[in-house]
């Protein structure tokens, strides 16, 4: 029973440089997110999705990208890393089934130096 | 400006005593609130709900509270358990979908034997 599943867990960025945020759910859930968590800041919303090919802003969208070509898989690329964005990342999911409920990946730590 | 606020960074607690976390909004337009627990190193994992329509929710050890004339919500834990340690978040969502959940910066609750 994966649910929703994050890699890599831990990754060290250097100022300037691009990776992606891998997340897989296997609920079979049309709603996915990805949230990022600060001290004292609660999660934000960053970038969302309601379906396969459908992708919009979330409340923190500026230095990131999304893209949903499957329905189990919702990708955070970060273009140019900047150490402000130095946080760490939830990708979370919720489907007709599961109601209101969102459900969260463990997190992916990530620090830009 | 906070949507969401969470005006209690820390509270502690005696075990078998009553916990009582407070969570404010501002937006009237919420209709749906939550409330998640969360484990150093894990995601948020969901503990319970409450629709706008209603103004409690139980479910075991935990209610939640809402009065909407104060856009106030709480939940109450009891008899507290050492277990119950976490951050709590309360998230708000509304009509424009509740994958756009607005979080508050979360309380962290110790409770001491």
């Amino acid at each position: 029973n994966a649910g929703v599943t994050q890699t890599p867990k831990f990754q060290v960025l250097k100022t300037g440089q691009s990776m992606t945020l891998q997340c897989a759910q296997d609920m079979n859930h049309e709603y996915m997110s990805w949230y990022r968590q600060d001290p004292g800041m609660g999660l934000r919303l960053i970038h969302y999705s309601v379906g396969a090919g459908i992708t919009d802003q979330g409340e923190v969208p500026n230095g990131y990208n999304v893209s949903r070509s499957t329905t189990e898989d919702f990708p955070l690329r970060l273009l140019s890393a900047a150490p402000s964005q130095t946080s760490v990342y939830f990708c979370a999911s919720r489907g007709a089934v599961s109601g209101n409920t969102i459900y969260f990946g463990e997190g992916s730590w990530l620090t830009v130096v | 400006d906070q949507q969401v606020k969470q005006n209690s960074p820390s509270l502690s607690v005696q075990e078998g005593r009553i916990s009582i976390l407070n969570c404010d909004y501002t937006n009237s337009m919420f209709d749906y609130f939550l409330w998640y627990k969360k484990y150093p190193a894990e995601g948020p994992t969901f503990l319970i709900s409450i629709s706008s329509i209603k103004d409690k929710n139980e479910d075991g050890r935990f209610t939640v509270f809402l009065n909407k004339s104060a856009k106030h919500l709480s939940l109450h834990i009891v008899p507290s358990q050492p277990g119950d340690s976490a951050v709590y978040f309360c998230a708000a969502g509304g009509s424009g979908g509740y994958n756009k959940l607005i979080f508050g910066a979360g309380t962290r609750l110790a409770v001491h034997p």
